[in-house]
């Protein structure tokens, strides 16, 4: 069955360059989530879309944008890195709101030297 | 204000002792979800089982049981017979309903399970 895709899988930027990451949900599925893994760390919610609105926001920095396509693909634009920026950043889709399981991606790794 | 604790940080066994990781939570609704996930060395988070605040039954899938009590505030997972296959850092998470957005999750600090041959 096809899964989440992520792209890249690895990134490495230096700082104040800006980052794409690219997020491919399930067929079907039109919800996306976007959470940051820092090292050692649990995943912390960033931004959630549902039908290609925004739907809810966590602790995503102002530097940090993202939108949901028509085609239910999403991408995390990050300005200004910074070292701290520096984390493994999942994608997850469901089909639907509420309570559907959320599917994560294999996540991005991006590396702010 | 909801949280998710796993107390236990890093557990070792050796392969095929049981193992039972432990998962608090604190919500204020009475209507949520509990997640277990797995997260292997390789990165990525695997989903293993949702379960409902209104449904206490244990599950039970191979190797892996579950058992949620609402009066403890607990759901915890055991894997039986464990495998060196299980080394992974799993992660319990909760969901509650917000109106008219979506259910993001609340992870915990996760337990590193490492299973030794």
């Amino acid at each position: 069955a096809a899964g989440v895709i992520q792209s890249p899988r690895h990134l490495i930027k230096e700082k104040r360059e800006t980052a794409t990451l690219k997020c491919y949900p399930i067929p079907r599925h039109d919800t996306v989530y976007w959470y940051q893994q820092g090292p050692g760390q649990d995943p912390q919610f960033l931004i959630s879309f549902y039908e290609k609105m925004q739907s809810d926001k966590g602790s995503i920095p102002d530097r940090f944008s993202a939108q949901q396509f028509s085609d239910y693909h999403s991408e995390l634009n990050m300005s200004s890195l910074e070292l701290g920026d520096s984390a493994l950043y999942f994608c997850a889709s469901s089909l639907g709101r509420g309570f559907n399981i959320q599917y994560f991606g294999a996540g991005t790794r991006l590396s702010v030297l | 204000a909801q949280k998710v604790t796993q107390a236990q940080t890093e557990i070792s066994v050796v392969e095929k002792e049981d193992v039972t990781l432990d998962c608090v939570y604190e919500t204020r609704d009475t209507t949520y979800y509990l997640f277990w996930y797995k997260q292997p060395p390789s990165g990525e988070l695997v989903f293993l089982i949702r379960r409902n605040s209104f449904d206490e039954q244990n599950e039970i899938s191979g190797r892996y049981s579950w058992n949620f009590q609402k009066s403890t505030s607990s759901f915890n997972f055991t894997i039986t017979a464990s495998q060196v296959v299980d080394s992974a850092v799993y992660f319990c998470a909760l969901s509650r309903p917000r109106a008219g957005a979506n259910s993001k999750l609340t992870f915990g600090k996760g337990i590193t399970l490492s299973v030794r041959p």
